[in-house]
């Protein structure tokens, strides 16, 4: 284990349902990372948040709303989905000084999500 | 945009061969990561090599970077069919930016 767990592991939802991940690392990292890992392409970043400010959002579309409500917790809020939102999605901490390089990640198992 | 870029796509061999997977990179950068990826699941990070850095050794794990040519490999000696899986590596663009991942090197270990 990571010490990163993610909730739930398995989700299928649709389009317009409201539903949440859940993201939690129990090993005092000071930042937190949403992935989005769809079949044959690159692992892509969605949201950063570090020392609990979000710092980066690489062009998601609204219908992905982070919350960061303290250092341990990340959560990824989805409505409206869309069939092509479906993938894996992956929740990665890891302790960051700022301003330097980014250290070493720690991902969690990730949570299939089926948009229907 | 897409940063790291992995060789081969694929990577097939028998169980006691090494395993060489290399990483081409667009712009310079600070560290450079490999992570390993079993189907499905998460990343886990295997080894973490500095700019200022020519090659790292971590078990059966050997790393090199060469940043002239914007290059890293990694190799995988007396490999095991445990050590199926996909392998990325990660750069960071400047120092304060997060990493960017590659699309990966599957590679299968056949006993």
């Amino acid at each position: 284990e990571t010490g990163v767990t993610q909730t739930p592991r398995h989700l299928v939802m649709g389009m317009t349902n409201k539903k949440s991940l859940k993201c939690e690392q129990h090993l005092g990292h000071n930042a937190m990372y949403w992935y989005k890992q769809s079949a044959k392409k690159p692992l892509e970043l969605m949201f950063v948040y570090n020392f609990k400010e979000q710092t980066e959002n690489n062009s998601v579309p609204s219908r992905f709303s982070p919350e960061c409500p303290n250092s341990s917790h990340l959560f990824l809020h989805l409505h409206t989905l869309q069939p092509e939102d479906s993938a894996l999605y992956l929740c990665a901490s890891s302790q960051e000084a700022s301003g330097g390089s980014y250290n070493e990640q720690f991902f969690g198992p990730g949570t299939r999500l089926t948009v229907l | 945009s897409q940063q790291g870029e992995e060789d081969p796509q694929a990577l097939s061999i028998q169980e006691g061969e090494n395993a060489t997977m290399n990483c081409s990179y667009k712009t310079s950068i600070n560290n450079l990561q490999w992570y390993r990826q079993n189907s499905g699941r998460g990343l886990v990070h295997l080894i973490l090599i500095r700019s200022n850095e020519r090659e790292k050794h971590s078990g059966r794990l050997r790393v090199t970077l060469d940043t002239s040519k914007k290059s890293s490999s990694l190799l995988i000696t007396a490999s095991r069919a445990a050590d199926t899986a996909s392998y990325f590596c990660a750069t960071d663009k400047r120092a304060g930016t997060a990493l960017i991942f590659g699309k990966g090197t599957t590679l299968s270990v056949s006993s």
